[in-house]
């Protein structure tokens, strides 16, 4: 069975730092291109950062390029979203999400607030 | 990037009726067009692949058509577990974008 364990969402400050990891298991995560996908307060889904499998590149909304890096660690099965530059507008519920063709696993997510 | 456009935002519907919603993309994306269903508090779920493959895990009511530019998916008899958020996704090319969504509620 395929799990998705988000962690490290909280509360930070405009203009500050917080780094979101995701926690795999269940398929082989080397081989899977993964993505974080948000969604703020009562909004739709928006795709923020996607990383390729086996090496492959890596890929970012418009929003978030430049002050958001996605990496990940095979050895470790986990994904990591590195957010600085924090703003107000990033505010939402971050999802891990597995696949690329297409995308077919979700974390439950994990909540950032950037509030002052 | 592709432009996803979802219509209607909001679709009231029935019991027992037939709901029928619509993704159109800027561009051509193939076959590689997904839908989601998404019920409050919880994360979206893969309803379906390649256009037209339903997730197992979903019933038949459930259907997916078209190709290119212009997708559909249609819900044939709207059970109560069936209101939800339906957003339609492409994943032809990075970045993968979604539609606004559509809200399918109780009539």
């Amino acid at each position: 069975e395929v799990q998705l364990l988000e962690s490290g969402g909280g509360l930070a400050q405009p203009g500050g730092s917080l780094r979101l990891s995701c926690a795999a298991s269940g398929f082989i995560f080397s081989n899977a291109a993964m993505s974080w996908v948000r969604q703020a307060p009562g909004k739709g889904l928006e795709w923020v950062s996607g990383i390729g499998g086996s090496g492959g590149g890596t890929y970012y909304a418009d929003s978030v390029r430049g002050r958001f890096t996605v990496t990940r660690d095979d050895s470790k099965r986990t994904l990591t979203l590195q957010m600085n530059s924090l703003r107000a507008e990033d505010t939402a519920v971050y999802y891990c999400v597995k696949g690329r063709l297409p995308p077919d696993s979700w974390g439950q997510g994990t909540l950032v607030t950037v509030s002052s | 990037e592709i432009v996803m456009t979802q219509s209607p935002a909001t679709l009231s519907v029935s019991p027992g009726e037939r709901a029928t919603l619509s993704c159109r993309a800027s561009q051509s994306v193939g076959s590689d067009l997904a839908w989601y269903q998404q019920k409050p508090g919880q994360a979206p779920r893969l309803l379906i692949s390649g256009a037209s493959t339903r997730a197992t895990v979903f019933p038949v009511r459930f259907s997916g058509s078209g190709s290119g530019t212009e997708f559909t998916l249609t819900i044939s008899s709207l059970q109560s577990e069936d209101f939800a958020v339906y957003y339609c996704q492409q994943y032809n090319n990075w970045p993968l974008t979604f539609g606004q969504g559509t809200r399918v509620e109780i009539k």
